[in-house]
């Protein structure tokens, strides 16, 4: 069975830096496109990052030069470094797999606050 | 970069049928997209990737009221027989140059 678990998030002031994690089950991450996506409070979905299977990665406007998306193979785990947080950054974090994100996690909160 | 747009809400009584749109970008009316069903309070869920040719796949679990088709630039889908549980936000998403896209969502009500 497939399953992505996020963790990592919290309440961190502006200007300051997370490490999200999903670490998934039923699938090698390794071997398949892997995005995040957020989605701030009452609001839509927007897609952050993604790291093809080969490793290239790519992100969004909004966080480039403040975001890292990795991986950890031997963990089947793949990583979100979030960096210089705003308070426009607050949102439920998840990780999706695949083109057409045909599996999504739980989600992780990260509220940006002072 | 291709945009998606939807209305912003729905409405049909139970045990109806409604028929959800998303409409690609000029100049993109080939794409493939793909639907998700987001219920209150819980993360997103994939119902299925549909192509402009209107032949989909549905993830696993999707109830066969759940259906998709396409003409020319639109994407549509197509919930039969409503229940109350399909109250939820509904997303199509794509993707492209290295770069993907949800459409800004229908809040579909059930009355």
């Amino acid at each position: 069975e497939v399953q992505l678990v996020e963790s990592g998030g919290g309440l961190v002031q502006p200007g300051g830096s997370l490490r999200l994690s999903c670490t998934a089950s039923g699938f090698t991450v390794s071997s398949n496109y892997m995005s995040w996506v957020r989605q701030a409070p009452g609001k839509g979905l927007e897609w952050v990052s993604v790291i093809y299977s080969g490793g290239t990665t790519y992100y969004a406007d909004s966080v480039k030069g403040r975001f890292t998306i990795s991986r950890d193979n031997s963990k089947n785990t793949l990583y979100l470094q979030v960096n210089s947080l705003r308070a426009e950054d607050t949102a439920v974090y998840y990780c999706a797999r695949s083109t057409d994100f045909d599996y999504w996690g739980q989600g992780t909160l990260v509220t940006v606050s002072s | 970069q291709p945009v998606l747009t939807q209305s912003s809400s729905a409405s049909a009584s139970l045990g109806s049928s409604v028929k959800l749109t998303c409409t690609l970008s000029s100049g993109h009316s080939s794409y493939i997209i793909a639907w998700h069903q987001q219920q209150p309070g819980k993360a997103p869920r994939y119902l299925m990737k549909l192509e402009g040719s209107g032949s989909y796949n549905k993830g696993s679990g999707v109830p066969d009221r759940f259906s998709g088709s396409s003409s020319g630039a639109d994407r549509y889908l197509t919930i039969s027989n409503l229940q109350s549980e399909d109250e939820a936000d509904y997303y199509c998403q794509t993707w492209g140059s290295d770069t993907w896209v949800f459409g800004g969502g229908t809040k579909l009500t059930v009355l």
